[in-house]
């Protein structure tokens, strides 16, 4: 089942903070977040896992709460580079099929 | 290092022809996947490969589909009977998996440029 992203579109000037929320109505193992811009393939930010372990790039954070079925991601000091669409993507168990959200569109204004 | 390939990078194909669409993955990647986007839309699930099995085919959005992996590396997708319904993006992905401590399961997943498939 396709997780929930929230917003569905945010508008940031240079430097603000955003953070997107993504949750599910399963139980998760994983989640994951990829930013795609336009006309391109989606690049890998963050995988969570289950029982608290990371990855992930320097500059980029994100939470993972299990009992809620929840992750948000953190987009703190915003660049102009960060624009696109930012996809959360969730596995439920070890081996399941792996399900991408709607994504949310974030634009950085300067 | 090479990235994960995917060709043809565009195919316009006439409505009813067969269609065959591969992805060369990162080497030593033993997890592979297929997304299939429509224009302005998200990226939709179609079927992964751990090795050279499919765990879950339910992804595949009708029999018309498949995919197939030979020798834990090359992956074709083939659609067969085109529909207009079909054009869209389609998208590899693949990643190395976590095979040893208490947490399996893939890592990040790298995607390839994609093909652009164009039904007529």
């Amino acid at each position: 089942q396709q997780p929930v992203q929230s917003p569905q579109a945010v508008i940031l000037r240079e430097g603000e903070d955003a953070v997107i929320n993504c949750s599910s109505s399963k139980a998760l193992y994983s989640v994951h977040w990829y930013r795609q811009k336009h006309g391109e393939a989606p690049v890998f930010l963050m995988i969570l896992l289950k029982g608290g372990e990371q990855k992930g790039h320097e500059k980029i954070s994100a939470s993972f709460n299990e009992k809620k079925q929840q992750s948000s991601l953190y987009l703190t000091a915003s660049q102009l580079s960060y624009s696109g669409t930012y996809f959360c993507g969730t596995e439920p168990n070890y081996g399941q099929n792996f399900v991408f959200g709607p994504g949310t569109r974030l634009s950085v204004l300067p | 290092g090479a990235g994960v390939s995917q060709s043809p990078s565009n195919k316009v194909t006439e409505k009813g022809k067969d269609v065959e669409l591969r992805c060369d993955p990162i080497s030593g990647h033993t997890a592979l996947y297929w997304y299939r986007q429509s224009l302005g839309q998200g990226l939709e699930f179609l079927i992964y490969f751990q090795g050279n099995s499919a765990p879950d085919k339910s992804g595949l959005p009708s029999d018309r589909f498949s995919a197939e992996r030979t020798g834990g590396s090359v992956s074709t997708l083939t659609i067969q009977r085109t529909q207009q319904e079909d054009s869209a993006v389609y998208l590899c992905a693949s990643s190395s998996w976590r095979s040893s401590g208490t947490l399996l399961g893939p890592y990040e997943q790298y995607f390839g440029p994609g093909t652009r498939l164009t039904v007529t």
